[in-house]
């Protein structure tokens, strides 16, 4: 059973507000990845880590910053939240076995 | 470039109906592939997977086959729950070392009672 937790689960926040969805992992995972998910389902890698101090940017350009100090956290900040930042964004987290493990995702609005 | 194809949704089916999801891939090397799933208002949870070419993945009734010849890991189920309502993603692992994944579009299943 994987372990992988992300909060808030639901987020409502008005524009310009700074804002940290965090995510955890219990399975001391090296690599760790941001998901967005826009309504139509599809999934957008926005950040991936492959260990502590690694982080790179996906293939959609996302205006939020990541951190990886520690192996088990993997929190993803917006400075100035906008409208167009509202999405489902997923967290998710991989060792040896390739296969990704998902946290419950945060539903972020922004108003 | 790498990419996952679907088949479109949503598909509707009744209880006990036979289910396919086609799912094809480009990719470069021997990718590992995989079939999630998302349930409403939840992250996806890996269904199944295979890692070589012939390899066949299953779990909850659910199979899938690796075919490098034709480049397919369709996703079927013999008899269909209303539980099995959710989007079911495809994806492989971008390069040999599995760092990262391409997934496809995903496909909603609905499954009247």
């Amino acid at each position: 059973e994987a372990d992988i937790y992300q909060t808030p689960r639901y987020l409502v926040i008005g524009t310009g507000k700074k804002i940290t969805l965090e995510c955890s992992q219990t399975m001391g995972h090296d690599k760790m990845y941001w998901y967005q998910q826009d309504p139509g389902m599809e999934l957008h890698l926005i950040h991936y880590s492959y260990g502590v101090n690694s982080t790179e940017k996906g293939d959609l350009s996302s205006e939020s910053t990541v951190s990886r100090i520690r192996t088990e956290h993997f929190p993803l900040t917006l400075e100035s939240a906008r409208p167009s930042h509202t999405s489902q964004y997923l967290c998710a987290s991989s060792g040896h076995r390739y296969e990704q493990y998902f946290g419950p995702g945060t539903r972020l609005t922004v108003t | 470039g790498d990419s996952v194809t679907q088949m479109e949704g949503p598909v509707t089916l009744s209880e006990e109906a036979f289910l396919t999801i086609n799912c094809t891939y480009t990719a470069t090397g021997y990718p590992s592939l995989f079939w999630y799933v998302q349930y409403p208002g939840e992250g996806l949870q890996l269904l199944l997977k295979a890692t070589k070419a012939d390899d066949k993945g299953s779990n909850k009734g659910f199979e899938a086959t690796y075919r490098k010849e034709t480049t397919s890991f369709h996703l079927e189920k013999g008899s269909v729950q209303v539980s099995d309502s959710a989007v079911y993603f495809c994806a492989h692992t971008r390069d040999n070392y599995g760092q990262n994944f391409v997934f496809g579009p995903g496909t909603r299943l609905s499954v009247l009672p």
